[in-house]
């Protein structure tokens, strides 16, 4: 199966700040990979599929780039809402895989 | 709107079985791919199975740790996703997603329900 080992775990902000979490996949995936927030008690909800397309909705200040093993989801400007956890997910292959996520916290 | 309801939760003794269920609504159901995503309490998200469509023979996936204990089916006439849980284990115990993947070719998770909870203990 392919591995995503995700960093940080855990990340302090501010709102305003510009915020970068990053996703590596043990062999190559293309593009093949989505990232979600999760809120407490929540199911996720998709922010970027593809690596980089925005899904439908999602505030432009998330974005998401990378291809093959490296990724990364970018927050421009963090906002209130946007503390929560953030799982990025390979479908490149028949078993499909998850990131351990990302929490982040207000500072 | 796009909806999906799960249900069928609850506590089950190790070894003991149950059938989980997920009604769609808003949406073609026929024309999903439809996925199982667990998170155990506390923990991340683990993918469990998936039942891609008609067109696709209705083949099935599933995750290692699941694999000849767990079968996901669906009834496109009744717009439902089930899993039927066996020979369950404590490390089965988590709140299960009834997942709509896209209708793209290499779909991502599109929508999720709000879960429901299974718990393994005796």
């Amino acid at each position: 199966d392919i591995q995503m080992t995700q960093s940080p775990s855990t990340l302090s902000a501010s709102v305003g700040d510009r915020v970068t979490i990053t996703c590596r996949a043990s062999q190559s995936i293309s593009t093949y990979l989505a990232w979600y927030q999760q809120k407490p008690g929540k199911g996720p909800k998709v922010l970027i599929y593809r690596a980089s397309s925005l899904e439908s909705g999602v505030p432009s200040r998330f974005s998401g780039s990378g291809s093959g093993t490296e990724f990364t989801l970018t927050i421009s400007s963090l906002q209130p809402d946007d503390f929560a956890t953030y799982y990025c997910q390979q479908y490149s292959g028949y078993s499909l895989t998850f990131g351990g996520g990302t929490k982040v916290e207000i500072k | 709107e796009v909806q999906l309801v799960e249900s069928g939760g609850g506590l089950v003794q190790p070894g003991g079985s149950l059938r989980l269920s997920c009604v769609g609504s808003g949406f073609t159901f026929s024309d999903h791919y439809m996925d199982w995503v667990r998170q155990a309490p506390g923990k991340g998200l683990e993918w469990v199975g998936r039942i891609r469509k008609k067109l696709n023979s209705y083949t099935t996936e599933y995750a290692a740790s699941v694999k000849g204990r767990f079968i996901v089916s669906r009834d496109d006439s009744k717009n439902s996703l089930y899993l039927e849980m066996n020979s369950l284990k404590s490390e089965d115990t988590a709140v299960y997603y009834c997942v709509r993947a896209d209708s793209g070719s290499f779909p991502h998770f599109d929508c999720w329900g709000q879960g429901t909870l299974v718990t393994v203990s005796s």
